[in-house]
């Protein structure tokens, strides 16, 4: 089992939809969960990052986390043709190292 | 000016050769990452240093070796390159915050190719 699991899509959504994405972990004393953006052949651009169970909310995107569960998402609300890219989730892990899932693509379909 | 920049940002050699990428940031940070990406394998730990005295081995060091030279600089060497470390090179700073310890930020990456 992957440390840091995502489904590599690609996830296709109609503009102006919800589009959501799941994330799942291995290790249950990791700390703190980061969602980051990579357009395709640039770097990876942090967008969100939470450490509390429940939901945080910045702008369009919320992320929601379940410790229990050991499951993060990133909900995206109003998707834009612009939001198409591959997401990362990374785990800070009780070892101290960040750990990247192998990244959703999300197309947005005008 | 971009905080983390890395040189070169493409670059072509032969198997065999001698190769260094090289990382500057003016973030101020004290830890800096290197990371290599593979199509389908996301981003792999390679090196990574919380200051100019400590290195440490990520997941996948073998065939790499770094250098940090000041807290600002930070440099990946392949000492004999082979064709399946072509791949996206990618550094990486921190500054560890104990309330949501590690977040990293990204240079623009460098594309290598080995022939």
């Amino acid at each position: 089992q992957k440390e840091v699991e995502q489904n590599s899509g690609p996830l296709s959504v109609p503009e102006g939809a919800i589009a959501s994405l799941n994330c799942t972990y291995s290790d249950r004393g990791s700390q703190s969960f980061f969602w980051y953006r990579q357009y395709s052949g640039k770097s990876p651009e942090l967008i969100m990052f939470i450490y509390s169970n429940g939901d945080k909310e910045d702008g369009r995107f919320t992320a929601q986390l379940n410790k229990a569960s050991q499951y993060v998402s990133l909900l995206i609300r109003d998707s834009q043709p612009s939001d198409s890219a591959t997401y990362l989730c990374a785990v800070y892990n009780q070892g101290g190292k960040l750990i990247f899932g192998q990244g959703t693509e999300l197309s947005v379909k005008p | 000016d971009a905080d983390v920049t890395q040189t070169p940002r493409n670059r072509i050699t032969k198997t065999g050769k001698r190769i260094m990428l090289e990382c500057s940031q003016t973030k101020g940070h004290d830890r800096m990452y290197w990371y290599r990406q593979d199509p389908g394998l996301g981003l792999r730990l390679i090196y990574y240093s919380f200051d100019v005295k400590d290195i440490n081995k990520g997941e996948i060091s073998d065939g790499y070796s770094v250098s940090r030279q000041a807290q600002a600089k930070f440099s990946l060497s392949l000492e004999s390159a082979i064709p399946n470390q072509t791949a996206l090179y990618f550094c990486a700073t921190s500054d560890f915050d104990i309330l949501i310890t590690d977040t990293q930020y990204f240079g623009p990456g460098t594309r290598l190719t080995v022939l």
